[in-house]
């Protein structure tokens, strides 16, 4: 069974771009959701997904986004890059998408997105 | 709010010494999830434990062992005769019934000395 896919791995970005990122979740998982990690806020929650449908966001501003397509893959979108957007962001998956239900939830190696 | 605390930033300790790893976390709720992550330096987050809030006892997987305390509030992890490759940042993480977010501490580097 194949984990959670992110792609792309690492990102140079140059502030003011806007960058797309990808996760595919574990096949029959209908949950996803992102996190930001950074050295100096540690891991933090940006949204999470279910169904195609935003269910949970984080507070972070609208610069950030994302969406979900009916296979469950998910997009993070990033506007107007800062330098202070520089971090990992990782994705989970899981399948239901309640912690009562879950048993865990499975994360992505992650996208090192740099912006200089 | 939801919040979880490890206060120690960083941990060294020598090959086959054992670890325990702090975790407090602070909810209004009274059904939650505790959980235990690794990241090992090739970035993921590695699943170890979830404890929901009404099952205090203890767990033992191997060398890793658990101790979860209501009373105080904490979710303590144990390393038992620590293994160079047991070198990681660990995460302490609490979710919520009604919230699916889950909330990590700041986490602790083990650096585990050969």
């Amino acid at each position: 069974k194949a984990g959670v896919t992110q792609t792309p791995r690492y990102l140079i970005k140059t502030r003011g771009q806007q960058v797309t990122l990808s996760c595919s979740p574990i096949s029959g998982h209908r949950s996803v959701s992102w996190y930001q990690q950074t050295p100096g806020q540690g891991l933090q929650f940006l949204f999470e997904y279910f169904s195609e449908t935003q269910r949970n966001k984080g507070n972070f501003p609208g610069r950030f986004s994302g969406r979900q397509f009916s296979n469950s893959r998910s997009e993070m979108n990033v506007s107007t890059l800062e330098l202070g957007d520089s971090a990992l962001y990782l994705c989970a998956s899981s399948s239901s998408g309640t912690p009562a239900e879950n048993t865990e939830a499975f994360f992505g190696q992650g996208t090192r997105l740099t912006v200089v | 709010a939801q919040k979880v605390t490890q206060a120690q930033t960083e941990i060294s300790v020598v090959e086959k010494e054992d670890v325990t790893l702090d975790c407090v976390y602070e909810t209004r709720d009274t059904t939650y999830y505790l959980f235990w992550y690794k990241q090992p330096p090739s970035g993921e987050l590695v699943f170890l434990i979830r404890r929901n809030s009404f099952d205090e006892q203890n767990e033992i997987s191997g060398r890793y062992s658990w101790n979860f305390q209501k009373s105080t509030s904490s979710f303590n992890f144990t390393i038992t005769a620590s293994q160079v490759v047991d070198s990681a940042v660990y995460f302490c993480a609490l979710s919520e019934e009604r919230d699916d977010k889950i909330i990590f501490g700041k986490g602790t580097r083990l650096h585990i000395l050969p």
